[in-house]
């Protein structure tokens, strides 16, 4: 167990509508990171919250947005969903904000119909 | 920009053998190099790292790794596979100064232990 934990663990929907995902880091990890894993696209970071501000921006579409919070939980928003966006998405965390040594969640499945 | 390549998508080998996966990457300096580990419907498990120094690094659960510099290699090794070894393997790296501060992932090899 990483310490990293991530709700809901599955979640299907139809094309067109608005999910969130919620992720929270390890105690005392202050960044957290959002990744996709699809099987045409392989592992690809999204974006990065370090202490509640927006750190680095990856292959994030428009459709999807992030936000951390004070507690330092973090959200996850995909909307407009398309069948493509069928994916396991990860959230990872660690302390600082070079992103050295991060320990990731379990992932929600996220299947679009 | 950074890149990693794990040229093997599948190994076959059977409980008790040795084990090497391959991992090559891209990078303008020394990068922090990092293997992953992930069962299935699972999340991603770090087995390994290399930031600096010695450049034979040990990991949990009997896997080692070696930083080759002249070959641009971070090969993770495991002595003898136990059936539970089975899993996909992914090598990452890292950018070390400023600039991105997420993980590029290689494509990841699946390795199936037989008995």
């Amino acid at each position: 167990d990483s310490g990293v934990t991530q709700t809901p663990k599955h979640l299907i929907t139809a094309t067109g509508q608005r999910v969130t995902l919620r992720c929270s880091p390890r105690s005392g990890d202050l960044s957290v990171y959002w990744y996709q894993q699809s099987l045409d696209q392989g592992l690809q970071f999204l974006i990065q919250y370090y202490n509640g501000e927006e750190r680095a921006k990856g292959n994030i579409l428009e459709r999807f947005s992030a936000q951390q919070f004070p507690d330092l939980h973090s959200e996850l928003n995909l909307s407009s969903l398309e069948l493509g966006d069928s994916a396991l998405y990860f959230c990872a965390s660690s302390v600082g904000d070079r992103g050295i040594e991060q320990y990731f969640g379990p992932g929600t499945r996220l299947t679009v119909t | 920009a950074q890149s990693v390549t794990q040229p093997d998508i599948h190994i076959t080998v059977s409980e008790g053998a040795s084990l090497e996966l391959r991992c090559n990457y891209s990078y303008g300096a020394t990068p922090y190099l990092f293997w992953y580990v992930q069962s299935p419907g699972q999340g991603l498990q770090l087995l390994l790292k290399y930031f600096s120094g010695d450049t034979l690094v040990q990991g949990i659960k009997g896997f080692e790794a070696e930083f080759k510099r002249s070959q641009s290699s971070f090969n993770l090794r495991k002595p003898s596979v136990h059936w539970s070894d089975a899993a996909e393997y992914f090598c990452a790296v890292g950018a070390r100064g400023t600039g991105a501060n997420n993980l590029f992932f290689g494509t990841g090899t699946r390795l199936t232990v037989i008995p």
